[in-house]
């Protein structure tokens, strides 16, 4: 069954502290993105690779976020330093540009807290 | 740029229907998704329109007019475990990346 895999899972962690999320997208996808998920602004786009290249990164802080593909099978987001507004569900999902559709499937999330 | 609007909440009775609607606009047009996400849990993929008309799937239809910037997803014969929050996901033109509305948080109650 194939499914996109994130880690960790949970994370809480004190302000000013480096986070890295870690996803495995769904093998043969060739596109991941990242979301940030909060009450209050919804599912917004960090980031967007097609075939390990960055394709958009402009809803991303550029300060401290960055969003990166070593890899095909991995692609990371480290927020450093971290602050307490960054506290959200990160999501990573991928997809194959090209198919019928374009589905994109998500991961369970990274669920993180910055105290 | 892309506005999405949808309705914030809205509660239905087990068995009924209910339409939830979404209008868009973006920059350029490649389809519209819609995705359902339970409390505490990850968006799945619910269906896909790139034509105008009604697209049905069981229980769940999705409606799409591309002139009106309309789209709007149906659901029958309600069941508890349809309360959920539906989000409405147009594909802009050129890149290949769904944005996300804040979705209708759905309630079904017995």
């Amino acid at each position: 069954d194939a499914r996109v895999t994130q880690t960790p899972r949970h994370k809480v962690t004190e302000m000013g502290q480096e986070v890295t999320m870690r996803c495995q997208p769904i093998l043969g996808h060739n596109t991941v993105f990242w979301y940030r998920q909060t009450m209050m602004q919804g599912l917004e786009l960090l980031a967007y690779f097609r075939n390990r290249a960055p394709l958009d990164d402009s809803g991303m802080p550029k300060d401290r976020f960055s969003a990166e593909m070593p890899d095909a099978t991995l692609a990371t987001l480290k927020i450093q330093p971290s602050e307490p507004r960054d506290s959200a569900v990160y999501f990573c999902a991928s997809g194959l540009y090209g198919s019928s559709g374009n589905t994109i499937y998500f991961g369970e999330g990274s669920w993180l807290t910055v105290v | 740029g892309q506005n999405i609007d949808q309705p914030t909440e809205m509660t239905a009775t087990e068995g009924a229907i209910v339409q939830i609607n979404c209008t868009y606009q973006t920059s350029g047009f490649n389809g519209l998704f819609w995705y359902q996400q339970h409390a505490g849990e990850a968006p799945t993929f619910l269906s896909y329109n790139v034509l105008d008309g009604l697209e049905e799937k069981g229980r769940f239809s999705s409606f799409l007019s591309r002139s009106k910037g309309y789209s709007y997803l149906l659901l029958k014969e309600l069941q508890m475990k349809d309360s959920a929050s539906y989000l409405c996901a147009p594909k802009p033109g050129g890149y290949n990346k769904l944005i996300f509305g804040a979705g209708t948080r759905l309630a079904v109650h017995p």
